[in-house]
C-alpha cells in the first residue's frame, strides 16, 4: 500500500529537549516536505527536499532542521523545542518538484511542548 | 492579501442540499489548482484537481475562473459523510515547488 508514515503520532515533551519526528514514504517520490498546521493559519511549509541531499527552507523554518540521506526518509529535528512549536505536523511527498502532482500526507504528529 | 483565501465557514447544510465554496488566489501566474479534504485531526487528502475547462467527479464539480482568479467547488446532494474541511490548494507555476494551502472551509452536513 502506497503510504507516508510518521512517528511518533503523539508527543509531549519539555522545552529544550531535542526530538526527532521520522517520516518515510514507499512511493519512490523525489519530493518531500514538512508542514505545521495551526488553527486559523492553515498548513505552513517548514522545509522541503527535492531529492537526496537537497533540502531548502519553506515559509517557517526557524527552530527546525531536516536531512535527506535516503530517498524514502525525511526526518524533522527540533534541536531545542519551545512552546511555540506546539502544533500538528504533517510530512508529505509527491512524485517530483513540479506542482501539478498530488501530495500524499502522513497521518500527522501532534506535538506539545511544555 | 493572503495568497489563497477561503471563507472559513462553518457551512451548516441539511442532507441533500447543494453547497458551493469559493477560493481566491492572488498570484496570476498560478498554474495548478486542487481541492483537498481534511477530516478532523486527520491528514489532508486529494479530493480533485481543478482544470481550466472545469471538471466533475460524481457529486463534486470544480471550476476555475482565471480572469477573476478564483476556483470553486460545488457539492450536490450533500451526505453526512461530506462533513469535513475543504482546502483550496494552488501551485505557482510548472516546475516550481511552491504549493500554497488555503486555511480551509468547514462543512457540516446536518441530518
Amino acid at each position: 500500500e502506497a503510504q507516508v508514515t510518521q512517528n511518533p503520532r503523539y508527543l509531549i515533551t519539555v522545552t529544550g529537549k531535542k526530538l526527532t519526528v521520522t517520516c518515510s514514504q514507499n512511493m519512490n517520490h523525489e519530493y518531500m516536505s514538512w508542514y505545521r498546521q495551526d488553527p486559523g493559519l492553515g498548513l505552513r511549509q517548514i522545509y522541503y527536499s527535492m531529492n537526496v541531499e537537497v533540502t531548502d527552507k519553506g515559509d517557517v523554518p526557524e527552530g527546525y532542521k531536516v536531512s535527506r540521506k535516503e530517498k524514502r526518509n525525511f526526518p524533522l529535528i527540533l534541536e531545542s523545542p519551545s512552546p511555540n512549536q506546539t502544533s500538528l505536523y504533517f510530512c508529505a511527498s509527491r512524485l517530483s518538484l513540479a506542482g501539478q502532482y498530488e501530495q500524499y500526507f502522513g497521518p500527522g504528529t501532534r506535538l506539545t511542548v511544555t | 492579501r493572503k495568497e489563497v483565501e477561503q471563507d472559513p465557514g462553518p457551512f451548516n447544510v441539511p442532507e441533500g442540499a447543494t453547497v458551493a465554496f469559493n477560493c481566491t488566489y492572488s498570484n496570476s501566474a498560478s498554474q495548478s489548482f486542487f481541492w483537498y479534504r481534511q477530516d478532523c485531526r486527520k491528514e489532508p487528502k486529494l479530493l480533485m484537481s481543478v482544470y481550466s475547462s472545469g471538471n466533475e467527479d460524481g457529486r463534486f464539480t470544480a471550476q476555475l475562473n482565471r480572469a477573476s482568479q478564483y476556483i470553486s467547488l460545488l457539492i450536490r446532494d450533500s451526505k453526512l459523510s461530506d462533513s469535513a474541511t475543504y482546502l483550496c490548494v494552488v501551485s505557482s507555476r510548472w516546475g516550481y515547488q511552491k504549493v500554497t494551502f488555503g486555511t480551509g472551509t468547514k462543512l457540516q452536513v446536518i441530518p
